[in-house]
């Protein structure tokens, strides 16, 4: 099973640039999240979906766009890229809609913003 | 909403000697708690739960932890670690009935020393 895969794991980019990091999962899941990390501040929330065609915003959704087509993919687009936009990125999925299901996590996207 | 406090960013410990990582949280509403570990360069894997039921709760590689109401506390504790239980703790929430998104605390790096 491949689970969450993210494309993709590193990324240099220039200030002003735009990239679209990829997200899929083969566990049909409704559910699927973007977050990123940086040190100390843990996993903040950037953009979620709970199914096609829907998306809401996070924590820290300035900067970025999202867009939900399929049940398996959740891409994240960086519109113009900042330095502070330099941090890991993790993309997650759980099923069902309620409390209880864990997240399932992808290994992340390392980007660097120059 | 949903708060996370992990109150020790760092914990250093010795080969085979006790550990606990603590954890509060705080919410207006029922939640479900969670304990996610991130080896280096890797995504996040669940280490356990807590649903309902027991307020003592087992996760894999021997780690186990504690739901406390009156306190809002979820500490996690292993009785003997080893070096390879040397990664990052991430203490998380989510809401019982209302939402689906997570909130996940700022982290506990455990250094396990030979």
């Amino acid at each position: 099973n491949a689970g969450v895969t993210q494309t993709p794991k590193f990324q240099v980019l220039k200030t002003g640039q735009s990239m679209t990091l990829q997200c899929a999962q083969d566990m049909n899941h409704e559910y699927m999240s973007w977050y990123r990390q940086d040190p100390g501040m843990g996993l903040r929330l950037i953009h979620y979906s709970v199914g096609a065609g829907i998306t809401d915003q996070g924590e820290v959704p300035n900067g970025y766009n999202v867009s939900r087509s399929t049940t398996e993919d959740f891409p994240l687009r960086l519109l113009s890229a900042a330095p502070s936009q330099t941090s890991v990125y993790f993309c997650a999925s759980r099923g069902g809609l309620a409390g209880v299901g864990e997240l399932f996590f992808g290994e992340g996207s390392r980007l660097t913003v120059l | 909403a949903q708060s996370v406090t992990q109150l020790d960013s760092q914990v250093p410990v010795f080969e085979e000697a006790p550990v606990e990582l603590r954890c509060n949280y705080s919410s207006s509403v029922s939640v479900y708690l969670f304990w996610y570990v991130q080896y280096p360069n890797q995504g996040l894997q669940l280490l356990l739960k807590y649903l309902s039921g027991s307020t003592l709760v087992k996760g894999i590689n021997g780690f186990e932890a504690e739901f406390n109401k009156s306190q809002t506390s979820f500490h996690l504790r292993k009785p003997s670690v080893h070096i390879s239980d040397t990664a990052e703790y991430f203490c998380a929430v989510t809401p019982r009935n209302y939402g689906q998104n997570f909130v996940f605390g700022p982290g506990t790096r455990l250094s396990v020393l030979p």
